[in-house]
């Protein structure tokens, strides 16, 4: 069955960069683009970014841009968000999602990231 | 940039009511795109409903969407227990609705 499995929550002061990790499986991780998607607290959804798995190639929203890089591992079947500097408005639920062409099938279970000195 | 505004922001209903989701796109938008996502709290959103209205797998036939253009429906029929919670629509893939909150009269 296909799972995704993120890494635990984490605690970071403004100015510093959080990296978060998201394993697939169940799936050939290769085979679906995977989108990162962030929640603040009591807020809705809002995009962050796609990749490829396959090739490597991303697309970010425009808020994002330069200070989120997506990547992957493509031989631990982990796909990785990294944010710069953290700011107290990053603090959210960070989610990973599973593409499958036209809607978003599978979810992790989301990793909070507070930001505060 | 298309935006998504959904309509209303809480509803409030009783099991067994009927609901009635609204979400308005900015602009016309492939019914081949929009999708439909529920959250309960502290749970990852779950996929309902895709392509307007075909419904993932797994999803009871209470719920059913509808639309075309700018103008899409999320319909729960009769509502259980466990539909109450926060629906989200999203025009694939960078845009979602503000949400709509189901809670319990």
């Amino acid at each position: 069955q296909v799972q995704l499995v993120q890494s635990g929550a984490e605690v970071k002061k403004p100015g510093a960069s959080v990296k978060v990790s998201c394993k697939a499986s169940g799936y050939t991780f290769t085979s679906y683009h995977m989108h990162w998607v962030r929640q603040a607290p009591g807020q809705g959804l809002e995009w962050m970014g796609i990749i490829n798995p396959s090739g490597g190639s991303t697309s970010y929203a425009q808020k994002f841009q330069g200070r989120v890089t997506v990547t992957r591992d493509t031989s631990t079947s982990t796909l990785y968000m990294e944010v710069n500097s953290l700011r107290s408005e990053d603090t959210a639920v960070y989610y990973c999602a599973r593409d499958l062409t036209n809607r978003l099938d599978y979810w992790g279970q989301g990793t909070l990231v507070t930001v505060s000195s | 940039e298309i935006v998504l505004t959904q309509s209303p922001g809480t509803l409030s209903l009783s099991p067994g009511e009927r609901a009635t989701l609204s979400c308005r796109a900015s602009q016309s938008v492939s019914s081949s795109y929009l999708a439909w996502y529920q959250q309960k709290p502290g749970q990852a959103p779950r996929l309902l409903i895709y392509g307007a209205s075909s419904r993932a797998t797994g999803i009871p036939d209470r719920f059913s969407g509808s639309g075309s253009g700018t103008d899409f429906t999320l319909t729960i029929s009769r509502l259980e227990p466990e539909d109450f919670a926060v629906y989200y629509c999203q025009q694939y893939f960078r845009t979602f609705g503000q949400g709509t909150k189901v809670e319990i009269k």
